[in-house]
């Protein structure tokens, strides 16, 4: 099984600053890398697939890069609607989720 | 326009059984994939089992031998069928789908089901 490992697990960051979550699989997953974006009661949203392509719809301050093990997801300005908890998802191999990321505004 | 619906949620005892639903528009569930994936309150999201456009099925450990998924083509419905259920499976379960060669990027809004005598 592929295990998801991400960090940090909370971070608290002023509007317009730069936010950079990292997540990392136990296996090479090439570029079978999601990741999305979860308001309480929501269910998740798709922001950016295949380690580095934006959802259609989704804001352009979004951002992701990585392959193989080590992935990067970037939110460029930070604003208060982003306030929510990422998460990344591998699907090289059936699905794995990481444990999440929350992001509250300082 | 796709949607996904899920329903079947509700209360058990542990050691009885609830069959989830995911109702499907928009799209042919039998030529993509459907994931069940579940929150427990406060949690974070698990994935528990899938089944793909040609058949295979595949689930999550924690789930492995007492969860059963199947898919009606006829009705364009995936179901979850729960046996054996345990307290730790209290959750919000939701169904989303991808096509074969993408992302889970449609998601229900999810059916809870708590477990507790």
């Amino acid at each position: 099984d592929i295990q998801m490992t991400q960090s940090p697990s909370s971070l608290s960051a002023s509007v317009g600053d730069r936010v950079t979550i990292t997540c990392q699989a136990s296996q090479d997953i090439y570029k079978y890398l999601n990741w999305y974006q979860q308001k309480p009661g929501k269910a998740p949203k798709l922001l950016i697939y295949d380690a580095s392509n934006l959802e259609v719809g989704a804001p352009s301050r979004f951002s992701g890069s990585g392959s193989g093990t080590d992935f990067t997801f970037t939110i460029s300005s930070l604003q208060p609607e982003d306030i929510a908890t990422y998460y990344c998802q591998q699907y090289q191999n059936v699905f794995t989720f990481g444990p999440g990321t929350k992001v509250d505004i300082k | 326009e796709v949607h996904l619906v899920e329903s079947g949620g509700g209360l058990a005892q542990p050691g009885g059984s609830l069959r989830l639903s995911c109702a499907a528009s928009g799209f042919i569930v039998s030529k993509n994939y459907i994931n069940w994936v579940r929150q427990a309150p406060g949690k974070g999201l698990e994935w528990v089992s899938v089944i793909y456009s040609g058949g295979s099925i595949y689930y999550a450990d924690s789930v492995k031998g007492r969860f059963t998924i199947s898919r009606d083509n006829s009705k364009n419905t995936v179901y979850l069928q729960m046996n054996s259920l345990r307290e730790e499976d209290s959750a919000l379960y939701y169904c989303a789908s991808g096509p074969s060669d993408g992302p889970p990027r449609y998601w229900g809004q999810g059916t809870l089901v708590i477990v507790s005598s």
